[in-house]
């Protein structure tokens, strides 16, 4: 069946250092995946996608990783800053695009 | 600030209980998810409405129900409520159906707590 998940539920990484958060996907079908960030009290925020075509794209100080061979996909930040403490979700989609299935989350504290 | 307007942002009731919790969308969006996040676990996908029509069903209880209205915001029904549904609520939406993507955002969530 379809799952998402995360190898570590918590990281804690120094302030300037860079962080990398790991998922593994079971479902070969997907087809796009996308990395959120949550902020305690708020809803998922998007940070960055990534089709399954593709096998790097990056952003303003994030990169994310997709290796199909091994069903990994990972999300790296450069120089954390406080303000990236947060849960990271990564969440997988098939064809068609009806539901996003997450995984269960890192929580990425940055210590100064 | 999503777009996406989320109410209440707190509830607390008691078992047995009915509640609705209410998502207005983001302007121009026509989709509307609902999920279910318990603790510090990953969401659940709950349900789709797609302009007023259910167009996707996940893990959704029998007691739980929804709808979108031709104003296009949504409520979600929970009914005969129990201590193992306390978790936090969101709404996601998005401008089409099968754009669950870059298009969607979430709403800030609804917490509810069953005692």
């Amino acid at each position: 069946g379809e799952s998402v998940g995360l190898h570590l539920p918590t990281l804690s990484v120094q302030e300037g250092d860079n962080s990398i958060i790991n998922c593994a996907y079971s479902n070969s079908a997907s087809d796009y995946f996308i990395w959120y960030k949550q902020e305690s009290g708020k809803g998922p925020q998007f940070i960055i996608d990534i089709r399954s075509n593709m096998d790097k794209r990056q952003g303003q100080r994030v990169t994310v990783l997709l290796n199909k061979t091994v069903k990994h996909l990972s999300l790296q930040i450069a120089a954390t800053q406080p303000g990236d403490s947060a849960v990271y979700f990564c969440a997988e989609t098939g064809q068609g695009a009806q539901k996003l299935v997450f995984g269960q989350g890192t929580r990425l504290t940055i210590n100064p | 600030d999503s777009g996406v307007t989320q109410t209440p942002k707190h509830l607390i009731t008691a078992t047995g209980q009915r509640v609705t919790l209410r998502c207005s969308p983001r302007s121009g969006d026509l989709s509307v998810y609902w999920y279910q996040q318990s603790l510090d676990q990953g969401l659940q996908f709950l349900i789709q409405y797609y302009n007023g029509e259910e167009r996707a069903k996940g893990n959704i209880l029998e007691r739980f129900s929804a709808q979108q209205f031709p104003d296009l915001h949504s409520e979600l029904n929970l009914s005969s409520l129990e201590l193992g549904d306390s978790a936090l609520y969101f709404c996601a939406s998005s401008v089409g159906p099968g754009k669950m993507n870059t298009e969607a955002f979430f709403g800030q969530g609804t917490r509810l707590t069953v005692v």
